[in-house]
């Protein structure tokens, strides 16, 4: 079984520019969850999207930031004019239909986003 | 949201148990405990997770207090590839419910 898939694992931006994170779930799951870490700090909860639709988006930065998950293929979470800011780990994790909190989430190994 | 309290960092030596406690004094009836492990710049992994009872699978045991208010999880035979950080969570019960990490316990397995 494959697990969580995250690419590109590293991507490399110039400031200003627009970042495109991929997120294709394990097989069966329908919920994603999108996490972002700083250097030297701990995973923060960014959204939590369904196929279709957005859930909770309360950890989304409220500008430049964008998330979704199509009903086809994998969740993008999107960054907009990237600052040096914006440099950190992005994790994604996901977890089966029922999506309650008996349901563990599994994640993937992250993008890693460098901004120059 | 209920907050959790770890050590900082514990250290353990090969071969022995490591046990990593943590307090969840606000918990709430329907809320679970969950515990991930995140090893040098990899993603966190799921290791366990219980509501009341105690539980275990290969990887770990939970052992959960009455009151809920604690819980420890155990590692029965540490070993150097255990050292990681390791997050107690206590799992917001509304709409699929999102993790909320702390800062986690620093788990060092020593030979």
């Amino acid at each position: 079984n494959a697990g969580v898939m995250q690419n590109p694992r590293h991507l490399v931006r110039r400031r200003g520019q627009e970042a495109r994170l991929r997120c294709s779930p394990m097989k069966g799951h329908s919920h994603v969850y999108w996490y972002r870490q700083l250097p030297e700090e701990g995973l923060k909860f960014m959204v939590y999207l369904q196929k279709e639709n957005i859930i909770d988006e309360s950890g989304m930065p409220k500008e430049r930031f964008s998330a979704e998950f199509p009903k086809e293929g994998p969740s993008i979470l999107r960054i907009q004019q990237v600052v040096r800011g914006d440099s950190a780990a992005y994790f994604c994790a996901s977890s089966d239909r029922t999506g309650t909190s008996s349901q563990p989430q599994h994640f993937g190994d992250g993008t890693r986003l460098s901004i120059l | 949201d209920a907050k959790t309290t770890q050590p900082t960092s514990m250290d353990c030596a090969e071969g022995r148990a490591a046990n990593l406690p943590c307090n969840h004094s606000t918990i709430s009836g329907n809320e679970y405990v969950y515990w991930y492990r995140q090893i040098h710049s990899q993603g966190p992994q799921y290791i366990i997770h219980g509501l009341k009872n105690n539980e275990t699978n290969e990887m770990a045991s939970l052992i959960i207090t009455e009151d809920r208010k604690s819980s420890t999880l155990i590692l029965p035979h540490a070993t150097l590839r255990d050292t990681a950080v390791y997050y107690c969570i206590i799992r917001v019960n509304n709409q699929g419910g999102k993790l909320i990490f702390g800062q986690g316990t620093e788990l060092s397995v020593k030979p």
